[in-house]
């Protein structure tokens, strides 16, 4: 199975602050029709997971443009410009580039 | 507006089954895969398996077979996945997830409330 590894495991900020989550694949996630199934969730607590980011960099309906996604191969990166209180929460890559669908171990976005 | 309703919390003994359910509505049930995960307390989600609901044609996670068996109802819009020989290991909530479609690509676009099953004796 693939391994995504995200790192930091936590993350304190301040609001207003950029912050950014790694996530790195243990293998290439890139598929034979050029299409590289990357996708982040934030999971509020309390809360079912809720979409982000698709296909490494495109926005999911209704999510700010202060999320943005960038990254090829084995190594992706969600950028957070500017941090609202309401983005607190674990954040999630995962792949379904190859099967199974496989999830980061989340990284927990909290306040400092 | 799409909907994915869970049933209630489960309190199961060890070595039996459970079978957990997921209503939907808002959109045509039998154009979309379903898929259904589960989240350890404050750890990982593992993705389990999915089901098509024109169809009912499924695909696991190779760690879940012979645990989970996943079905639907299309007349009544509803996806359901049984749990068998249920060990502490299975206490975890589940979700169910739309895996849906924008035309060009694919995505977990709607996730049921989860459900908490706890096996204790």
């Amino acid at each position: 199975d693939v391994v995504l590894t995200q790192t930091p495991s936590t993350l304190s900020a301040t609001i207003g602050q950029s912050v950014s989550i790694s996530c790195r694949s243990s293998q290439s996630l890139l598929d034979s029709a050029g299409n590289t199934y990357l996708y982040w969730y934030l999971q509020r607590p309390g809360q079912s997971p809720q979409l982000l980011i698709y296909l490494v960099s495109n926005l999911g309906s209704g999510v700010p443009n202060r999320f943005s996604g960038s990254g090829s191969g084995t190594d992706f990166t969600l950028k957070i410009s500017g941090v609202e209180a309401e983005d607190l929460g674990v954040y999630y890559c995962m792949q379904a580039t190859h099967a199974p669908y496989t999830f980061g171990a989340g990284t927990k976005l909290e306040l400092k | 507006e799409v909907q994915l309703q869970q049933s209630g919390a489960e309190l199961v003994k060890p070595g039996a089954s459970v079978k957990l359910s997921c209503k939907t509505s808002g959109y045509t049930f039998s154009n979309y895969y379903m898929s259904w995960l589960k989240q350890m307390p404050g750890q990982n989600i593992e993705w389990i398996g999915n089901i098509y609901g024109g169809n009912g044609g499924t695909g696991y996670n190779q760690k879940f077979k012979g645990k989970a068996t996943l079905t639907v109802d299309k007349s009544s819009s509803t996806a359901y996945m049984d749990l068998s020989s249920l060990t502490s290991e299975d206490s975890a909530v589940y979700f169910c997830a739309r895996w849906g479609y924008d035309g060009t690509y694919y995505y977990f676009d709607y996730w049921g409330q989860g459900v908490m099953v706890t096996v204790s004796s």
